[in-house]
């Protein structure tokens, strides 16, 4: 049981580059989410998912999109990367009606 | 909207000392609580949580107490140690459109020293 698995833990892109973000779960969990982790802002809501097939936005949507084709996987794609994405992404996932939440061990994104 | 207040530190102690974060909430309705630890590196783990006012949450030696009518959840540790520098964060979870949204605090860094 590997819980929540991030990939990759570190990246470097260059201005206007596009990546994915990869996030999986092996627990069934209904509920994903993904949160950026900024110094002095804790942690802020991208995106969020439900369940397969059914994604809504957070607090700080814009430059991001997801998708939910699976109950264990939730992919964050940045299409134009900007210096202002550089930040920890975590994932996260738990069941629809539990509080706890499982997070995965990061994603450190530079943007030069 | 729903709110969680912490200090963002940091907050440097000897080792053995005594250990209070504040955290205070402001919600729509009867959410749970929770604090999460962060060691360098890694991701968020819980480190406890409480469902209903007076319950007391604990775990490593980490305690919180629910407490409705001043909206806090205090975490304390009678004698930290080097091993519990991170950053912890507060954080509420509430019911809205049928599933639960969880706000978190900023975080506060914990530096222990020896």
């Amino acid at each position: 049981n590997a819980g929540v698995t991030q990939t990759p833990k570190f990246q470097v892109l260059k201005t206007g580059q596009s990546m994915t973000l990869q996030c999986a779960q092996d627990m069934n969990h209904e509920y994903m989410s993904w949160y950026r982790q900024d110094p002095g802002m804790g942690l802020r809501l991208i995106h969020y998912s439900v369940g397969a097939g059914i994604t809504d936005q957070g607090e700080v949507p814009n430059g991001y999109n997801v998708s939910r084709s699976t109950t264990e996987d939730f992919p964050l794609r940045l299409l134009s990367a900007a210096p202002s994405q550089t930040s920890v992404y975590f994932c996260a996932s738990r069941l629809q009606g539990g509080p706890e939440a499982f997070f995965g061990q990061g994603t450190r994104l530079t943007v030069v | 909207g729903d709110s969680v207040t912490q200090m963002e530190g940091p907050v440097t102690l000897s080792e053995e000392a005594f250990l209070t974060i504040n955290c205070t909430y402001t919600a729509t309705g009867y959410p749970s609580l929770f604090w999460y630890v962060q060691y360098p590196g890694e991701g968020l783990q819980l480190l406890l949580k409480a469902t209903k006012a007076d319950d007391k949450g604990s775990n490593k030696g980490f305690e919180a107490t629910y407490r409705k009518e001043t909206t806090s959840f205090h975490l304390e540790k009678g004698s930290v140690q080097v091993s519990d520098s991170a950053v912890y964060f507060c954080a509420l979870s509430l019911n809205s459109g049928g599933y639960q949204k969880v706000t978190f605090g900023i975080g506060t860094k914990l530096q222990v020293i020896p």
